[in-house]
Parts: C-alpha cells; structure tokens; sequence
C-alpha cells in the first residue's frame, strides 16, 4: 500500500538550533516527492520537491532535503530554525509524470522556542 | 508566479443552504485542480480531482451530490457543497497543477495550493 509516514507528531526546537523533520515513504516505485508548509489558517506553500537528479535539493527559507532511496526517506533539514518557521510540515509522494494524485503524511508540527 | 487564490476565505451559512467555494490560477492555467478537506490538527484528505471540461472524480465516501464540482476553464475550479449541515464545517483548499506543460514559474507536476476556506455551518 502506498503511505507517507512522518514519525514525529511535534517538534520543539530553539531558535538557531538545527532541525531535521523525517519522512518515509511507501511506494511501487520512485516517486516524486515534495515537502509543503502550512502556517495556521493558510493553504500549504511548497518549499522543495524532488523528481530525479541530484538527490539532495535545496528549497525556499533556507531548507533543503536528502532523498534516500535505500531508505526511502525524504528528510528536511534546516541549519539554523528562526522563529517564523515555526509551521505545521507536510510530506507527500506522487506518481512520476501525468496524473499527479499525491499522498500526504499526517505532518509534523514544529514548535520554536526563544 | 504560481499563485492560487480561493474565494471566499471564510463563509458562515445556515444549515440547509448551499455554499460555493471559488479557486482560480491567476497566472498559470491548471489542466487539473485539486480539492481537500482538513480537519482540525489533521493532514489533507482528497476529495476529487477535477480536469478542465470533463466530470471531477470522487474519492471514494465523499458524496458527488453533496460535493458538487465545476472545472469550467483552465483557470477556474468551484465547489458547491449543497444543503450544507454542521458536520460540513471544516477547512476546504484547493490546489492546482499544470501538468507536463512548463509554464511561466510553474513546475509541471507540482501543485500550488490556495490559502483555503473556513466553512462554518450553523
């Protein structure tokens, strides 16, 4: 069956410290896989995706994330959280090409502290 | 570029009634939209896809008649959530992709999502 897990529920972090939110995925193949950020009462933003190529992509607000395939994981990282990051994580798979009908993990809530 | 907009942002109605919930691509067209519904603290649910001109496609346990979806144009998706009751209430968001088409700022195969709407019903 095809699922996203993002095993952490919620986050809490110090402001400046580094964060990494995990991601795994089980699908028939190599999907494409992105990362969506969602502030409170907003729609989701996409902060990186990946499709094929180099296997570590950087993203938007200074976040970048590792597909493993061995793994298959999809981990975002950020080397030092501001307090704005402070969101609710997203992790979602897709079919490559065409229909793109994504499967969503349940998310991860990040917290910052001061 | 890649921007979604969703009208209205929030929309109170009386049980019974029926609410039209508007999601444009303001500069890119969308050959396929996207509809979700998130509850409270949870992650997004589909609830049927909607390709330009053709009929949407339900998810399965979401009723077609009650969830009524439109894809009239490359740019512009609504759905009509008809004789809405209270366990309707809840976080409505669209997103919309261009697939396969590289357009101006715009990823084939990425959805862009809009800001959403708060549906609350009395």
């Amino acid at each position: 069956a095809q699922s996203v897990t993002q095993p952490d529920i919620h986050i809490t972090v110090s402001e400046g410290a580094s964060l990494e939110l995990r991601c795994n995925y089980s699908y028939g193949a190599t999907p494409y896989l992105f990362w969506y950020v969602q502030s409170p009462g907003q729609g989701l933003q996409l902060l990186l995706k990946y499709f094929s190529g180099d296997t570590l992509v950087q993203g938007i607000k200074g976040f970048e994330a590792e597909f493993k395939r061995s793994q298959s994981s999809f981990n975002l990282r950020k080397p030092s959280v501001h307090w704005s990051d402070a969101a609710e994580y997203f992790c979602a798979v897709g079919p490559k090409g065409g229909y793109n009908k994504l499967i969503f993990g349940a998310g991860t809530r990040l917290a910052v502290h001061p | 570029g890649a921007v979604v907009s969703q009208h209205p942002s929030r929309v109170i109605c009386k049980s019974g009634t029926s609410v039209k919930i508007e999601c444009r691509s303001l500069d890119f067209q969308a050959t396929t939209m996207f509809w979700y519904r998130q509850f409270p603290k949870k992650s997004l649910m589909l609830m049927a896809t909607s390709n330009e001109g053709s009929k949407a496609t339900y998810e399965q346990g979401v009723e077609k008649d009650k969830f009524l979806i439109n894809h009239a144009s490359l740019t512009l998706s609504t759905l009509t959530v008809t004789s809405a009751h209270p366990e309707d209430s809840s976080f409505y968001i669209c997103s919309a992709t261009n697939q396969g088409l590289a357009g101006r700022a715009v990823w084939p195969d990425t959805q862009y999502f809009g800001p959403g709407t708060r549906l609350t019903v009395l």
